[in-house]
């Protein structure tokens, strides 16, 4: 079975500083990837994805995410993070050629200090 | 586009009861799925449907979880009898398609006493 890994499971920033949150994942066929973020009290919502082309991925609010095949990651980025980034983040695999099977991490809590 | 909804939001039952959840997916969606999030975990999915039929059902706990989607469109998820562990956010998401992104609805937080 597929496994994601989330290597931080709480961060903690101020406003403004730069933030990357690592993903790696165990299977080695063809997959989609995904980052959602679920802010308090709301629902899981889409942050980006990664399906084919260039590895390099922008999603909203100025998120960015690297495909590094090799590394089986896809690292999630922001150059300066905000108060209202404070969520938890979640990395998803999905296995495009096993009816997208998706498998989440277990999450990354980000707490941004004004 | 309106999105997944869920019932109810919030239920909390004692051991040994039963329990349903109820989904509606965003319209047009053919794909509906069934997660379990344990407090401090990430999602795992239960049960996977294309259309009305099971695509992946293979993390479903048969003996006490069962999930139907008659019609294709909207779909139940059961407990019973509901366990102590079952304590958790029960999620429902649709996607247009096997190799689409998935749309998920705001959740149903079970507390088994």
């Amino acid at each position: 079975a597929q496994s994601v890994s989330q290597h931080n499971h709480h961060v903690i920033l101020s406003e403004a500083a730069s933030l990357e949150l690592g993903c790696n994942y165990s299977y080695g066929g063809t997959v989609n990837l995904f980052w959602y973020v679920q802010y308090p009290g709301q629902h899981l919502q889409l942050l980006l994805k990664y399906f084919s082309g260039d590895p390099l991925v922008k999603g909203i609010k100025g998120f960015e995410a690297e495909f590094i095949k090799s590394k089986f990651s896809f690292n999630l980025r922001k150059p300066s993070v905000q108060w209202s980034d404070t969520a938890e983040y979640f990395c998803a695999v999905a296995e495009r050629y096993n009816f997208n099977k998706f498998y989440f991490g277990s999450g990354t809590k980000l707490n941004v200090k004004p | 586009e309106a999105g997944v909804a869920q019932s109810p939001r919030y239920k909390i039952i004692e051991k040994r009861q039963s329990v349903a959840f109820w989904c509606n997916p965003i319209s047009g969606h053919a794909t509906l799925y069934w997660y379990q999030q344990i407090l401090g975990q990430g999602p795992k999915l239960l049960i996977q449907f294309q259309n009305n039929g099971v695509v992946d059902d293979s993390q479903l706990p048969k003996d006490r979880f069962s999930a139907e989607r008659l019609k294709g469109v909207d779909s139940t998820l059961k407990i019973q009898p509901a366990k102590l562990e079952d304590s958790a956010v029960y999620l429902c998401a649709s996607s247009s398609g096997l190799s689409r992104t998935q749309y998920f609805g705001p959740g149903t937080r079970l507390t088994v006493t």
